[in-house]
């Protein structure tokens, strides 16, 4: 089974609009962390937002926040005033404390239209 | 401060020639982590290194591909007698203890022809 899945390969969004990047997960694990990153073009992966699996409150950075339900086993990733530069793949990850690894989705493909 | 730095930024290469990628991670940061991105696709984990532990080299595709870190600092990644599948961007990450945030190099795009 998949340990991250991101159904999204490509989503479009209004300049200013708010948009959801879905990310749903896959662990039998108490203890792990999930984790929002950007590739712009350019390749660089770039870090956006943590939540841990013990945090309560949904993480926020700025723009980003993750609307993490823990039930669900999901951790979806709300950009809000999209700007032009937000157009980039996005990536959902998580790592369990169990093992070394971190288990990447294979990204959303995110366009902002002016 | 600086960040992860990855070189060759690319390199082309025959099939069947050796290549040596190089990664240096954020000074300070106890764990290094390679991954493979091919065109389009997610993250590839290939090895992982924490402070002067084993590595985990579980995500190795093949014994063609190895993997060093000096020091606790510098990785190389050596992939001997390369095939064309090779082809792909190698990303290099570092964090500061396990399981903490990483942060990412730019890369190196290999290319086998």
């Amino acid at each position: 089974a998949q340990k991250i899945t991101q159904t999204q390969p490509g989503m479009f969004v209004q300049e200013k609009e708010a948009v959801t990047l879905d990310c749903t997960y896959d662990t039998s694990d108490q203890s792990y962390g999930l984790f929002w990153y950007k590739q712009p073009s350019s390749g660089e992966m770039i870090f956006l937002i943590y939540q841990g699996s013990y945090d309560e409150q949904n993480a926020t950075e700025g723009r980003y926040s993750l609307n993490f339900q823990k039930a669900r086993k999901s951790a979806n990733l709300v950009i809000s005033a999209s700007q032009l530069g937000d157009s980039a793949m996005y990536f959902c990850a998580m790592r369990e404390y169990t093992g070394n690894q971190f288990y990447f989705g294979t990204g959303t493909s995110l366009t902002v239209i002016p | 401060g600086a960040g992860v730095s990855q070189s060759p930024s690319n390199k082309v290469t025959e099939k069947g020639k050796d290549v040596e990628l190089r990664c240096d991670p954020i000074s300070g940061h106890t764990a290094l982590y390679w991954y493979r991105q091919s065109l389009g696709q997610g993250l590839e984990f290939l090895i992982y290194f924490q402070g002067n532990s084993a590595p985990d080299k579980s995500g190795l595709p093949s014994d063609r591909f190895s993997a060093e870190r000096t020091g606790g600092s510098v990785s190389t990644l050596t992939i001997q007698r390369t095939q064309q599948e090779d082809s792909a961007v190698y990303l290099c990450a570092s964090s500061l203890m396990s399981g903490d945030t990483q942060y990412f190099g730019p890369g190196t795009r290999l290319t086998v022809l």
